[in-house]
Order: C-alpha cells, then structure tokens, then sequence
C-alpha cells in the first residue's frame, strides 16, 4: 500500500536560515508527489508538484524540492526563510494517477525572529 | 479565476443532528473530491466525482455520509445523524482532467463540531 512518512513534527528555524523538510513515500512504481502548505485553520496551498523529468522542481515562494527516487524521498528546501512561512506542511503522494492522494502528518514549521 | 469554495466554513452541531455542506469548484472543473482532516493529521481522501458520476465513494466513513453532485457542478456533503468523532474539516477540491498529470486545488474547509 502506497504511504508517505514526515519524521519531523515540528520544526522551528531562524527567520533568515535555511530550511529542509523531509518526505519519504513507499510505492512500487514513480509517483506524483505534492508538497501543500496550511495555514491555521485554512486549506491547502499547492507549493510544487512532481510528475517527471527533472527532478529538481522549483514552486512557488521560493520553495524547491527534489525527487530521490533511490532514497523515496522528496524533500522540500528554502534557502532563506521568512517569517510568513510558519505554516503546516504536507507531503503528498499519488499512486498510478493523482485522484486519490495520500498524505503524510504534516510537519509544523515555526519561524524565529 | 476564483478557487475553491465551500460553505459554511464553520458548523456547531448537536449529535445525532445531520448536516450538509456545500463546494463549488472551480469553473471548468470536472473533477470533484471531498476530503477529511482531524487535528494533527493530513486530510484523507473519502469520495469524487467525474461530473455528476461518483466514481468512488468506498472511502466514506460510514453509511451516515452520502454526497452528491447533481448537475456535474457544486457538490454537496451531507452527515446524518452525527457523532462526536465526526468533528473534523472538511476538505473539498477540483481538477480540470483526470488521471495522471492532475493538479488538485483545495478549498478553505468546512469545520464541524459536534457537542
């Protein structure tokens, strides 16, 4: 069964430091793979999506992430963050097509002045 | 291009009350989905729709939840007789094709607690 893992709860940065969020997936084949973002109490903003091709997709917000296929992973980076980033991040994979998407529990980004 | 709206965004309901919410996608959407979020979870898939036709509604959580889209447009989720557990948000969103290269767009949830 396909399946996502965020190990990292809650993370907290300096405004200004960089950022990685981890995603691992578990699926036979490539996946489509999503990184959303929450703010409290309100829906998902897509950030970025992985189909094919390049590995490396850039989104919006200065957010990138890469697609591992030898590790399952797709981590999300900022080089810089900004305080407006403190959010909920969710990974999301979708096996053979994307009408089903399976997400992982989120990571809670918290951003120090 | 509006996004995603739903209706009402917050619901306070006694148990065993049933309640309905409503999703209106983005024009040219025909794609349909409704989703569900506990606190300190990501959303999970229940049901959606391809126009008018549910293609898959084995994910609702119980024959208490039913939803429906009639005329291939606005989508209704509707709860009976609602239990506590049943306090969540609830996610609707849309695509405009289907399958494989498909980019869902959320809306802003509906909450519902159940006291």
């Amino acid at each position: 069964a396909q399946s996502v893992t965020q190990p990292d709860i809650h993370i907290t940065v300096s405004e200004g430091a960089s950022l990685e969020l981890r995603c691992n997936y578990s699926y036979g084949a490539t996946p489509y793979l999503f990184w959303y973002v929450q703010s409290p109490g309100q829906g998902l903003q897509l950030l970025l999506k992985y189909f094919s091709g390049d590995t490396l997709v850039q989104g919006i917000k200065g957010f990138e992430a890469e697609f591992k296929r030898s590790q399952s992973s797709f981590n999300l980076r900022k080089p810089s963050v900004h305080w407006s980033d403190a959010a909920e991040y969710f990974c999301a994979v979708g096996a053979g097509n994307t009408d089903k998407l399976i997400f992982g529990t989120g990571t809670r980004l918290q951003v120090f002045p | 291009d509006t996004g995603v709206s739903q209706d009402p965004r917050h619901k306070i309901t006694k148990r065993g009350q049933n309640v309905t919410f409503r999703c209106d996608p983005i024009s040219e959407h025909n794609r349909l989905y409704w989703y569900r979020q506990t606190l300190g979870q990501g959303p999970e898939f229940l049901t959606y729709f391809q126009n008018e036709a549910q293609l898959e509604k084995s994910r609702l959580l119980s024959d208490r939840f039913s939803a429906e889209r009639p005329k291939g447009s606005f989508s209704t989720l509707e709860i009976q007789r609602t239990e506590q557990g049943d306090s969540a948000m609830y996610l609707c969103a849309s695509s405009k094709r289907a399958g494989s290269g498909n980019t869902i767009y959320f809306g802003e949830g509906s909450w519902l607690t159940v006291v």
